[in-house]
């Protein structure tokens, strides 16, 4: 069965540090694989997919993603920290090769001091 | 950029009663899909839609559980009798198909209180 585990239930960090936010998936075949952020009162965006192509992910407001099968990690990471990205971040994986259902994992609550 | 619109934000229901959350998905969408998140836990997968029909669902989606396209535009879940653990935060998505690499785009979510 498919399924993610969010290392980290919170991190924090200062406003121009490096963010890394950590995510292992577990899956029987090739997965698609996404972020997810959510601020306060916001919907759910798409942060950035990886669906078999190219391991290294960019995706939006400067975050990117490293698919690495032999560690079954996808981690997300930002170079320099922005007030603006504190928020939840959840790593999603697809639930079967159908792809309709979503399996989230529990959810990182990212803060961001000035 | 278009989006996914959920009414309303919040709902308040006494045990018991049926309550019916509403959304709009994204208008060329064809496959359309709730979720929930009860509070402090992952969020769920409960139901996909597509051609007017159920295409998956979880365990979580029982009896008391519907999904309905009344019209072009609206998509709705329906809890016939609300229970205390029904509780929770509801997510609405909708995608352009029902591949493993299509995106699926969120609203909002609406906030159940059942009391």
């Amino acid at each position: 069965a498919q399924s993610v585990t969010q290392l980290d239930s919170h991190v924090s960090v200062s406003e121009g540090t490096p963010v890394l936010l950590r995510c292992n998936y577990s899956s029987s075949y090739s997965p698609s694989l996404f972020w997810y952020v959510q601020h306060p009162n916001k919907g759910l965006q798409l942060l950035l997919k990886y669906t078999s192509a190219a391991t290294l992910v960019k995706g939006i407001n400067g975050f990117e993603a490293e698919f690495k099968k032999s560690e079954t990690s996808f981690h997300l990471t930002k170079p320099s920290a922005h007030m603006s990205d504190a928020a939840e971040y959840f790593c999603v994986v697809n639930s079967n090769q159908a792809g309709t259902a979503l399996i989230f994992g529990k959810g990182t609550t990212l803060s961001v001091s000035s | 950029e278009p989006e996914v619109t959920q009414t309303p934000s919040h709902q308040v229901t006494q045990m018991g009663q049926e309550v019916i959350l509403r959304c709009v998905p994204i208008s060329n969408h064809l496959y359309f899909y709730w979720y929930r998140q009860i509070l402090g836990q992952k969020v769920e997968f409960l139901v996909s839609f597509y051609n007017n029909e159920i295409s998956e669902k979880s365990e979580i989606f029982d009896d008391q559980f519907s999904v309905e396209r009344p019209d072009g535009s609206n998509f709705t879940l329906k809890i016939r009798s609300t229970k205390l653990e029904d509780s929770a935060m509801y997510f609405c998505a909708s995608s352009e198909s029902g591949r493993a690499k299509n995106i699926q785009y969120f609203g909002a979510g609406t906030r159940l209180s059942v009391l």
